[in-house]
């Protein structure tokens, strides 16, 4: 079963407008990372924000996480056309675990 | 190229047959995953390798499907009497034996059974 779940599973904005998209999860974890999905194609890993982080930078994304919640945000600034993609998150599920969980993912639609 | 390559990119497959699917992870990467993603949702978990043990399967991997990875290089993903519920695309991805590293995906074989 699948660990994540984004929201919203859809969002369309203008180019230039920024972009949030939130993941809820269910147990404890490790980390938490996110990933890109251009259609039909592999996933891009963006960014991993450890458990004991709150907030992380890349460029144009800033991650958040809030284990108190079991949630995380992905916030991306100023949108391009090519940021069109689908978002993933992905978990481990804490001490032991080896692999990733993903949500069901959210589908970005920037209009140029 | 020094990312996760997987090959074919595309199988198609009259039901009931085998097929075979590879997967050559990034050189110095000592895990290895596979998963499963159908149409509209997240990729789902089915097996994982250290170096050529495999550690770990998902309930999804039925008796029908078989992973392995010999000398803990590439590995291939074999599914046999293939069903019409199998298509999906098929994705490897690959980490460092450094636990919490992020994971790097391959482009995915798209298997369409008909």
């Amino acid at each position: 079963s699948q660990q994540g779940e984004e929201d919203p599973q859809a969002l369309s904005i203008q180019e230039g407008e920024n972009a949030t998209m939130n993941c809820s999860y269910k147990t404890s974890i490790n980390n938490l990372q996110w990933y890109r999905q251009n259609s039909g194609r592999g996933l891009v890993h963006l960014i991993l924000i450890r458990s004991n982080e709150r907030e992380k930078h890349s460029g144009r994304l800033r991650v958040t996480l809030d284990t108190s919640k079991k949630s995380s945000s992905l916030l991306i600034t100023a949108s391009r056309a090519a940021d069109t993609a689908s978002y993933f998150c992905a978990t481990d599920r804490g001490a032991g675990a080896n692999n990733l969980f993903f949500g069901t993912g959210t589908r970005l639609t920037v209009i140029p | 190229d020094t990312g996760v390559s997987q090959d074919p990119r595309h199988k198609i497959t009259k039901r009931g047959q085998n097929v075979t699917f590879r997967c050559d992870p990034i050189s110095e990467h000592n895990r290895l995953y596979w998963y499963r993603q159908t149409l509209g949702q997240g990729p789902e978990f089915l097996t994982y390798f250290q170096n050529e043990a495999q550690l770990e399967k998902s309930r999804l991997l039925s008796d029908r499907f078989s992973a392995e990875r010999p000398k803990g290089s590439f590995s291939t993903l074999e599914i046999q009497r293939t069903e019409q519920g199998d298509s999906a695309m098929y994705l490897c991805a690959s980490s460092s034996r450094t636990r919490g590293a992020e994971a790097f995906f391959g482009q995915g074989t798209r298997l369409t059974v008909v």
